[in-house]
């Protein structure tokens, strides 16, 4: 079975630094690994994924994620924080092949606050 | 870029009340999905939804539970009788071919309270 962890619940970092938002996975196949982020009153909308391939993924608004096999770990960065960062940012993974699922496991989630 | 809708945006219930939440996946997609998140929890699948039948559902998906595409626009999530457990963030997705990598399109939300 897949599942995901991360670490830290609430991250507060200064505009202007480094974002680093862990995430470390668990599957018996290999992943793809998503990271989606919920702005206040909206949806879940996805930032970035890997899914094969180079395992330095870049995605929207800045954000990147590297794929680490031997860590099991999918970290979110953005190397100079912004105030529009301030969101929940949740990584997922799901899988496909023997034992297939057609949903998105989720982590729990971590709040970013952005200090001016 | 296309956007799945969820009406309402909040809704209050009493225990042992039908509810009914509505989705308007996006136009072209055949594949939908219900996840839910409890406060301070996980985001949990519920279920997907393919061709007019559950593909898979989670065990929070019990008899209480069911989904239907009353009019190839909608996409429903009805709870018979609510629980207070079932107080959550209710999400409604949607995706163009169901394949493990591809991108999900998320609603807003639905946020339930339960009395």
């Amino acid at each position: 079975a897949q599942s995901v962890t991360q670490l830290g619940s609430h991250v507060s970092v200064s505009e202007g630094a480094l974002v680093l938002l862990r995430c470390n996975y668990s599957s018996s196949v290999p992943p793809y690994l998503f990271w989606y982020v919920q702005y206040p009153n909206q949806g879940l909308q996805l930032l970035l994924k890997y899914t094969t391939g180079a395992t330095l993924v870049k995605g929207i608004n800045g954000f990147e994620a590297e794929f680490k096999k031997s860590e099991t770990s999918f970290h979110l960065t953005k190397p100079s924080a912004h105030m529009s960062d301030a969101a929940e940012y949740f990584c997922a993974v799901r899988t496909e092949g023997d034992g297939a699922t057609n949903k998105l496991i989720f982590g729990t989630g971590t709040l970013l606050a952005v200090q001016p | 870029e296309p956007e799945v809708t969820q009406t309402p945006s909040h809704q209050v219930t009493q225990m042992g009340q039908e509810v009914i939440l509505r989705c308007v996946p996006i136009s072209n997609h055949l594949y939908f999905y219900w996840y839910r998140q409890i406060l301070g929890q996980k985001v949990e699948f519920l279920v997907s939804f393919y061709n007019n039948e559950i593909s898979e559902k989670s065990e929070i998906f019990d008899d209480q539970f069911s989904v239907e595409r009353p009019d190839g626009s909608n996409f429903t999530l009805k709870i018979r009788s609510t629980k207070l457990e079932d107080s959550a963030m209710y999400f409604c997705a949607s995706s163009a071919t169901g394949v493990a990598n591809e991108k999900l399109f998320f609603g807003s939300g639905t946020q339930l309270s339960v009395l």
